[in-house]
């Protein structure tokens, strides 16, 4: 049973520090999303991947997030620096690419930024 | 972009009786339709889809209507079980041409008592 998997699971870090989460998406997808939920705002889409490249990072704020395909087994999120409100949970999911398609998600890595 | 409401933000029902959970969205060209379950602690996963040239799904005890005109659609479920219990989020999107980018409802508190 093929799933997206994510680490950390949960990350607790200071204010101002690095954060850096990783997906690994399900073998032979080739579109990553990455959305954050928190109790507020709900699920957030804050940037998606198609073949390796950016697609749209629309949702996420540009001055201290990032988002990056090293390769196709791999996906990254960067916060630098982190601050409270970063605080929640960040889910990956995974696709296809293709029209009216499934988006599978991982566990998510829950952040708690101090 | 697309925008989606979804109601009622909390539902309490008995085991046995059915559940009905509605949501409209704004954008015309969305095609695509899921519902997803999220447990406490866990991961979305989807329940069912409903893509927009069908009118109506159903899978053993759960079903989503589709009503295009009016730009809403509705997740039935019957025979309540306390594992239904969790917290359910309806999405709408439109196909870009290169993944299928989706918008969530707020989400639904199902609470199923004995």
């Amino acid at each position: 049973d093929a799933r997206v998997t994510q680490t950390p699971r949960h990350k607790v870090t200071e204010m101002g520090q690095e954060v850096t989460m990783r997906c690994q998406p399900i073998l032979g997808h080739n579109t990553v999303f990455w959305y954050r939920q928190t109790m507020m705002q709900g699920l957030e889409l804050l940037a998606y991947f198609r073949n390796r490249a950016p697609l749209d990072d629309s949702g996420m704020p540009k001055d201290r997030f990032s988002a990056e395909m090293p390769d196709a087994t791999l996906a990254t999120l960067k916060i630098q620096p982190s601050e409270p409100r970063d605080s929640a949970v960040y889910f990956c999911a995974s696709g296809l690419g293709q029209e009216a398609e499934t988006q599978y998600f991982g566990p998510g890595t829950r952040l708690l930024v101090l | 972009g697309e925008n989606v409401e979804q109601h009622p933000s909390t539902l309490s029902v008995q085991e046995g009786d059915s559940a009905v959970i509605k949501c409209t969205y704004s954008d015309s060209a969305s095609n695509y339709f899921p519902w997803y379950k999220q447990e406490l602690g866990k991961r979305p996963q989807l329940i069912i889809d409903i893509r927009s040239n069908v009118g109506e799904k159903k899978d053993q005890r759960i079903a989503v209507t589709l009503n295009k005109t009016a730009k809403h659609f509705s997740l039935h479920i019957t025979e309540t079980q306390p594992e239904d219990s969790a917290v359910y989020f309806c999405a709408a999107t439109p196909f870009t041409g290169t993944a299928s980018k989706l918008t969530f409802g707020t989400g639904t508190r199902l609470q199923v008592t004995l």
